[in-house]
């Protein structure tokens, strides 16, 4: 079977650095990904890693090793707005179908 | 402006009653999928369908029926066989190669027994 594992709630600063971490365990792999969902929105696409390393896109990276089948989702200098829930979510099996995590919940204070 | 379209936005069911999601992409998506999620948890597959006129099981098939007669629509029908439907369903699409393709959600449907 295929299965992610992520904390289910982080707390951080305003301005500060939060890292979500994903450990994975899946008969195949097709990469790696983080989607943000605000309550009661839709989940929405945040990045992709396929191959070992850092992914930078903006405030938010995402590092993949795929020998320890782990990943990470790291936000810089937070804002109120980054309160979410984070997911990170993997092509197993399938290239087709997607399994998520049960998600992360990131609460920022000032 | 492409996108995915779910409605209604909340549905409530009678019991033994069967409903239908409805779930439209204009995104020319091969891969279309039904997740299921309830308060404060992750997603969960329902089913998902890589191609027209085909479909698969996801995690939680059990009381859940789709048919995929069009490339564009891909209808969840939550059948009286499932006895704990409360719940927010979202509705996805994806190109299905490169894998690097990400998922489109729509803004989902909340489901609720009366």
């Amino acid at each position: 079977g295929q299965s992610l594992e992520q904390p289910s709630e982080v707390t951080a600063v305003e301005g500060a650095i939060v890292q979500i971490n994903c450990t994975y365990q899946t008969s195949g792999f097709y990469g790696l990904s983080w989607y943000q969902q605000h309550d009661g929105g839709a989940p929405t696409f945040l990045s992709y890693n396929a191959l070992d390393g850092l992914e930078e896109t903006g405030r938010f990276s995402s590092f993949l090793s795929r020998s320890d089948s782990y990943g990470y989702l790291l936000l810089q200098e937070l804002q109120m707005k980054d309160s979410a829930s984070y997911f990170c979510a993997v092509r197993g099996s399938s290239a087709s179908k997607i399994i998520f995590g049960s998600g992360t919940r990131l609460s920022i204070r000032p | 402006d492409g996108g995915i379209t779910q409605s209604p936005k909340y549905l409530f069911r009678k019991e033994g009653q069967n409903v239908t999601l409805s779930c439209e992409q204009n995104l020319n998506h091969d891969a279309m999928y039904w997740y299921r999620q309830d308060p404060g948890q992750g997603l969960r597959l329902i089913y998902y369908s890589q191609i027209v006129n085909d479909f698969q099981k996801g995690d939680i098939a059990e009381g859940y029926s789709v048919s995929r007669e069009k490339k564009e629509s891909f209808p969840l029908t939550v059948t009286s066989a499932q006895k704990n439907p409360t719940a927010f369903y979202l509705c996805a699409s994806s190109k299905t190669l490169p894998s690097n393709q990400p998922q489109h959600f729509g803004d989902g449907t909340r489901l609720s027994i009366l």
